[in-house]
């Protein structure tokens, strides 16, 4: 089965709060793990990613933590605001025969934002 | 910048036909991927490929078939489309050797009856 997994598959928030999305990944091996967003009816959309040598990694609104003691990852979104109502999915980079990594996706975690 | 474009955007196909989605892109990315996404699998990888003439399996490459002649393109193929290849594809490329961050299309939504 899949190595990647959301702790939540749907959050709601108020418009203006932080929203925090978890990821659980069992592959302890994994060197990458990256977040997408997803508006319905698009591809995904590549928000933020972060090496296994580091645990905290910020971006514009966004910041990854990484826990590698206990295999976790999460996506903190400050000051969420309605266009970032989307499906949020947590992927790590797995090695088939040593080629680059294939990412390995999770189910993804909806967000809904209330204004 | 066109990026990365599929086509056709929405198909429908009757079981037992021969479909074939198109995936473009004009980054000159060296990695191409072929995903579907299912509702409770999230996205699954069919097919990669590495370079042009460099294909491999993915997690569910069974009933599908790829090719990449040229680096800009990398169809995939459904020999004989069943019901259960219902699904949106989405195609996506990355360049190597720095993050793995992979760029995808808008996708394609196939419905077999």
């Amino acid at each position: 089965g899949e190595s990647v997994g959301l702790h939540l598959p749907t959050l709601s928030v108020q418009e203006g709060d932080n929203s925090i999305i978890n990821c659980a990944y069992s592959n302890s091996a994994s060197d990458y793990f990256i977040w997408y967003k997803q508006e319905s009816g698009k591809g995904p959309q590549f928000i933020i990613d972060i090496r296994s040598n580091m645990d905290k990694r910020q971006g514009q609104r966004v910041t990854v933590l990484l826990n590698k003691t206990v295999k976790h990852l999460s996506l903190q979104i400050a000051a969420t605001q309605p266009g970032d109502s989307a499906v949020y999915f947590c992927a790590e980079n797995i090695n088939y025969g040593g080629s680059q990594g294939n990412l390995i996706f999770g189910k993804g975690t909806k967000l809904s934002v209330k204004p | 910048d066109a990026g990365i474009t599929q086509s056709p955007r929405y198909k429908i196909t009757e079981t037992g036909r021969q479909v074939t989605l198109m995936c473009h892109q004009t980054w000159s990315h060296s990695y191409m991927f072929w995903y579907r996404q299912d509702l409770g699998h999230g996205l699954r990888l069919i097919y990669y490929s590495a370079a042009a003439d460099i294909t491999d399996k993915g997690e569910v490459p069974d009933g599908y078939v790829v090719s990449r002649s040229k680096t800009e393109n990398f169809p995939l193929t459904l020999e004989s489309a069943t019901r259960s290849q219902t699904s949106v594809y989405f195609c996506a490329s990355s360049v190597p050797g720095g993050g793995y961050e992979q760029y995808f299309g808008p996708g394609t939504r196939l419905t077999v009856t």
